[in-house]
């Protein structure tokens, strides 16, 4: 089945600096990344995703990497700010109603 | 919509008893899942359904974990006996895409703690 590695565990960085979170998957047939953040005590919510046609995806200050033949994929935070710390999740799935496996997650701080 | 809603909210039990969690997905989703989240493991599938029927069970740690969806708008994950192992915050989630390479929709969690 999918094992999905993430890394780092913990990241913390200064307000305005960039943050990049990577995560690596097993399943070549895997076709859909997305990331989601959980804010302490909260539910997970989805912040962007990228599908497996695709290489890179922004939105605002976040953007998404996807490297199908090294099968990793990557998050990428600019400008952070401290309202952006959190616990961010990669996932990976087949898509075709396969199950979303998640990473085991990275807390990040975002120091004023 | 309100959203997925999970109760309990917290759950306090003792090793050896029942704890039955429920969730009622966004109307209209035709998959549900129960997540597990501890320090340790992260974010663990336990069991999803797609259109109530359960697709993948391969998540639920052993027998003494059970899961239903006797209908589209409800859902019940049942631990029994339960024990502190399984201290944990349970999610429940639904989506509309069936293909499940859509989004995620999460309730708010149900906490148990098994003393």
């Amino acid at each position: 089945g999918e094992n999905v590695e993430q890394h780092p565990s913990t990241l913390s960085v200064q307000e305005g600096d960039s943050a990049v979170i990577k995560c690596t998957y097993s399943d070549s047939a895997s076709n859909y990344f997305p990331w989601y953040k959980q804010e302490l005590g909260k539910r997970p919510q989805l912040i962007i995703d990228i599908r497996s046609n695709v290489g890179e995806k922004k939105d605002q200050r976040i953007a998404v990497t996807l490297n199908k033949t090294a099968k990793h994929f990557s998050l990428h935070i600019t400008e952070t700010q401290p309202e952006d710390s959190a616990v961010y999740f990669c996932a990976a799935s087949r898509g075709n109603t396969d199950k979303l496996i998640f990473g085991t997650g990275t807390r990040l701080q975002v120091f004023p | 919509d309100a959203g997925v809603i999970q109760s309990p909210r917290h759950e306090v039990t003792e090793m050896g008893q029942e704890v039955t969690l429920r969730c009622k997905p966004i109307s209209g989703h035709n998959s549900l899942f129960w997540y597990r989240q501890t320090m340790m493991r992260g974010l663990e599938l336990l069991i999803y359904f797609n259109n109530n029927v359960p697709i993948d069970d391969s998540g639920m740690p052993e027998d003494r974990f059970s899961a239903k969806m006797p209908n589209a708008s409800f859902s019940t994950l049942k631990i029994q006996p339960s024990e502190p192992r399984d201290s944990a915050v349970y999610f429940c989630a639904s989506t509309l895409d069936s293909t499940n390479t859509g989004e995620l929709f999460f309730g708010e969690g149900s906490r148990l703690t098994v003393l």
